[in-house]
């Protein structure tokens, strides 16, 4: 069965800094596909950046990029010049390959940008 | 461009009444379509999902049933709800067949059983 784990329950970082949020999922699937969800106070779950398993370059969307290390089974995110926006409840999910979109959710990393 | 609405935002409910969470998306056809529990401060759980009208795939067994009756529609109930049945609950839809597509998000609805 696949899991995927968050191991920090809490993170601050101070406004502009910069924060990385670390994932590691176990699978013995060769193809699927790696998302961080970031989940603000509103509750509304919002797609931040998404990877195929498939592919070494690493995914940047703006201020975030995912440092993805097939090999360890880790798919960290890192934010760049944290905004106060960015405070929010963030959740790495994974999803293998034909699936019919069974995402697997970790258990969540709530960050506190500061300012 | 697609959207997905999901109602009410907020409900409170006595043990043992039933339940119906409603979800509908817009300006897609066919989508994959789910429901999923999130305990406070917790993950999400999937309950159910739907790959078309009428057929329903459960993931856990619960006191929760799904339907699917129209191609948008997505519907969550239960006859009698518990205590455990409370938390926030969010449907999804996303684009078939593709597992790559990533899946979107309602806005939720906060259950409260007392």
């Amino acid at each position: 069965a696949q899991t995927v784990t968050q191991s920090q329950p809490e993170m601050s970082v101070q406004e502009a800094e910069t924060v990385t949020l670390s994932c590691t999922y176990d699978t013995s699937e060769s193809n699927y596909y790696l998302f961080w969800y970031k989940q603000p106070p509103s509750r509304q779950m919002i797609l931040v950046i998404r990877q195929e398993a498939y592919k070494q370059q690493n995914a940047t969307e703006n201020r975030f990029s995912v440092n993805f290390q097939k090999a360890a089974k880790s798919f960290s995110l890192k934010i760049s010049d944290s905004q106060l926006g960015d405070t929010a409840m963030y959740f790495c999910a994974f999803i293998a390959s034909g699936n019919t979109g069974k995402l697997i959710f970790g258990q969540g990393t709530t960050l506190q940008v500061k300012p | 461009s697609q959207t997905i609405h999901q109602w009410p935002a907020t409900l409170v409910q006595p043990v043992g009444s039933p339940l119906s969470l409603e979800c509908t998306v817009e300006g897609t056809s066919n989508p994959n379509l789910y429901w999923y529990r999130q305990a406070a401060g917790r993950g999400l759980q999937l309950l159910f999902y739907s790959v078309g009208i009428g057929q329903i795939s459960s993931e856990v067994p619960q006191n929760l049933s799904a339907s699917r009756p129209q191609d948008r529609q997505f519907i969550l109930s239960s006859k009698k709800l518990l205590l455990s049945d409370s938390g926030f609950y969010l449907c999804a839809w996303s684009v078939t067949p593709n597992s790559n597509q990533p899946q979107h998000f309602g806005d939720g609805t906060r259950l409260s059983i007392l």
